[in-house]
């Protein structure tokens, strides 16, 4: 049963507290991505990696950190230096980075994880 | 930069109803454009994806066109029915040289009444 898994589903996070989130997919994908989705606002990208021991920030990459250790897990830290922490998480994969124009491959979401803040 | 708009931002329709949901982008020099669904609190599925030498695609009762000349697309719903309630997102890949990246619009909230 392949796909991709996030937990915990709720996390909640004192002020100045560290957070990480996990994320694990059993698709054999190269490409990795985390994305914070806010009400009523699209998904904004906020680090990716195209391979193991490789990650490279996205459109708001501040006050977040990401390993890439092993092709399956590509875990989201939540550091207290992010003022805005309280969103909705998605981590998404693809085969690989930088598709065709001709390519039918696509990102796979995780079900998410919503991250507040007390 | 791209940017996505999708109108209505929110749309509620009886049941049975066909309904479209629109969706345009500024930067033509896409890869490819794909609809997704949104249930409430959960992850994204894809329905429907458009290359850009593509003019539609059409799954069950959806129906996804797109004319990238003008940056616009458009999701046909036939039939409507209340399991079809949640929000859909239009996302294009790889305008600016990020062939990777998905940009998405802020979604439409679609409620189908009983």
């Amino acid at each position: 049963d392949g796909g991709i898994t996030q937990s915990p589903k709720y996390l909640f996070r004192k002020e100045g507290q560290n957070v990480t989130l996990s994320c694990e997919q059993n698709l054999n994908h190269d490409a990795m991505y985390w994305y914070r989705q806010d009400p009523g606002q699209g998904l904004r990208l906020i680090y990716y990696s195209q391979i193991v021991n490789d990650f490279q920030k996205g459109d708001i990459a501040e006050g977040y950190s990401v390993s890439r250790e092993k092709k399956e897990s590509f875990p989201l830290t939540v550091t207290s230096a992010q003022k805005n922490p309280t969103a909705f998480y998605l981590c998404a994969s693809s085969i690989r980075l930088g598709l065709s124009p001709y390519s039918t491959d696509t990102q796979y979401f995780g079900p998410g994880a919503r991250l507040t803040v007390l | 930069k791209q940017e996505v708009t999708q109108i209505p931002a929110a749309l509620s329709v009886p049941e049975g109803e066909n309904l479209v949901l629109n969706c345009s982008f500024t930067d033509s020099a896409i890869y490819n454009l794909q609809w997704f669904r949104q249930d409430p609190g959960k992850g994204l599925t894809s329905l429907l994806l458009i290359q850009s030498s593509q003019r539609e695609q059409t799954s069950g009762r959806l129906n996804a066109s797109l004319d990238k000349s003008s940056g616009r697309s458009t999701l046909y719903i036939a039939a409507s029915q209340p399991g079809d309630s949640a929000t859909y997102l239009c996302a294009v890949e790889g305008s600016g040289g990020s062939n990777y990246k998905l940009t998405f619009g802020k979604g439409t909230l679609l409620t189908v009444n009983p």
